[in-house]
């Protein structure tokens, strides 16, 4: 089992509606998870961290943390042409400093 | 404005050749790193420093080189053992020594002549 896994898509949703994207991890005792966006061709780009189980909401974006399932998602509300990217997943894995990103899922937002 | 400026932004490396991909950073973070991207593949760890005159190898060193005399620079070579080297690359920092990368160049896009 890879150590982050992400669907890579493409995920395309109509202009308005929620994006979905998902990412699943493998060690249990990890601590820290982040998104970043990766506009084609350009670097990425820290846009949530979430800590604790629940919701985290900043904006359009929501991000979902289950520990017990080791799953994290991300949830774009109102989705717009200019949210279509690649999302890459990232986890602070167990206690220490392994820091991993996954594949990313490219999303693609149609007007 | 502060930032991480990494050049040349395309790079073309002939068989056997070492080439040198320069990051500078002007946001005085201790850390910096060094990030290769393959299509549909994500950010793997080739090296990192947390402070000036120390690095370490991250998940896929070999074939790279780094050195660390100044904060702000952190150039990574890309010697002729690496045998596969076409790929995206990434520099980044933080301002933390954490191993989370917060900012990111550009890159670098490296091809096989």
């Amino acid at each position: 089992q890879k150590e982050v896994e992400q669907n890579s898509g493409p995920l395309s949703v109509p202009e308005g509606a929620i994006a979905s994207l998902n990412c699943t991890y493998s060690d249990r005792v990890s601590q820290s998870f982040f998104w970043y966006r990766q506009y084609s061709g350009k670097s990425p780009e820290l846009i949530m961290s979430i800590y604790s189980n629940g919701d985290k909401e900043d904006g359009r974006f929501t991000a979902q943390l289950n520990k017990a399932s080791q799953y994290v998602s991300l949830l774009i509300r109102d989705s717009q042409p200019s949210d279509s990217a690649t999302y890459l997943c990232a986890v602070r894995l167990g206690y220490g400093q392994n820091f991993v990103f996954g594949p990313g899922t490219r999303l693609s937002v149609l007007p | 404005d502060g930032g991480i400026t990494q050049s040349p932004k395309y790079l073309f490396r002939k068989e056997g050749q070492n080439v040198t991909l320069s990051c500078e950073q002007n946001l005085n973070h201790d850390a910096m790193y060094w990030y290769r991207q393959d299509p549909g593949q994500g950010l793997r760890l080739i090296y990192y420093s947390q402070i000036v005159n120390d690095f370490q190898k991250g998940d896929i060193a070999e074939g790279y080189s780094v050195s660390r005399e100044k904060k702000e620079s952190f150039p990574l070579t890309v010697t002729s053992a690496q045998k596969n080297p076409t790929a995206f690359y990434l520099c980044a920092s933080s301002n933390d020594r954490a191993l989370q990368p917060q900012h990111f160049g550009d890159g670098t896009r490296l091809s096989i002549l």
